[in-house]
């Protein structure tokens, strides 16, 4: 079964609003998790690494104000795209990791329009 | 600091034909290394992962991957294809346990079916 979720799997919102997505670690509990971002066509980007009770790490280029990272428990990561535009569109997808074992969630299409 | 390179964005192979995905990585440490598929608006889907164990890696659905250091090139190949195999194939890196987690995605290989 599925190791990791994500919710919701679809979404559109109107430029200007923001938009919370869910990871959840359904099979263990994660320190760690990681968002990835992935445009049309193209390959994953890392966005940032989300770390249970405190800070994200972000990707150099990837903007902390604008895509809010909570990693409130061990295994529930929120990734919080605020004050959306056309250019956010993508998928995103989350990953939880323990060594040697890394699981993707089945990610997020975002749509803003 | 660690990439991957997959060469050719697109391969058309056909029914029952060798499937054959070239990754080339570059890593300043002994790196791990994976192939993974994606199908339209899906998640990825672990086919395969090199750890410094065995350099011939199986996978699932019928791959394989060899990890060749002297050419830093982890291939994916599968006998004969099938036309469930057409998707998006991602080759990735990470370097250490220490950034476990922290992949490193090559472009990606469209891969078509032909009957």
């Amino acid at each position: 079964g599925a190791v990791v979720s994500q919710h919701p799997s679809w979404v559109i919102c109107k430029s200007g609003t923001s938009v919370k997505i869910e990871c959840r670690s359904l099979d263990f509990q994660a320190t760690t998790m990681f968002w990835y971002r992935q445009f049309p066509k193209q390959s994953l980007m890392l966005m940032a690494t989300s770390n249970e009770g405190s800070k994200a790490t972000y990707e150099q280029g990837v903007e902390k104000d604008k895509f809010l990272i909570n990693h409130a428990s061990l295994t529930l990561s929120t990734l919080t795209v605020t004050s959306a535009h056309p250019e956010d569109s993508s998928f995103y997808i989350c990953s939880v990791s323990r060594v040697y074992e890394q699981y993707f969630g089945p990610g997020t299409r975002l749509t803003v329009t | 600091a660690q990439s991957v390179t997959q060469l050719g964005s697109h391969v058309s192979v056909s029914e029952g034909a060798l499937v054959l995905l070239r990754c080339n990585y570059s890593s300043s440490v002994p790196p791990y290394l994976f192939w993974y598929v994606q199908y339209p608006n899906q998640g990825l889907q672990l086919l395969l992962k090199y750890t410094s164990a065995a350099t011939l890696v199986k996978g699932i659905n019928g791959f394989e991957a060899e990890f060749k250091k002297s050419e830093t090139s982890f291939h994916l190949t599968k006998p004969s294809a099938h036309m469930s195999d057409a998707a998006e194939y991602f080759c990735a890196v990470s370097d250490s346990t220490d950034s476990w987690g922290k992949f490193q995605f090559g472009a990606g290989t469209q891969v078509v079916v032909t009957p």
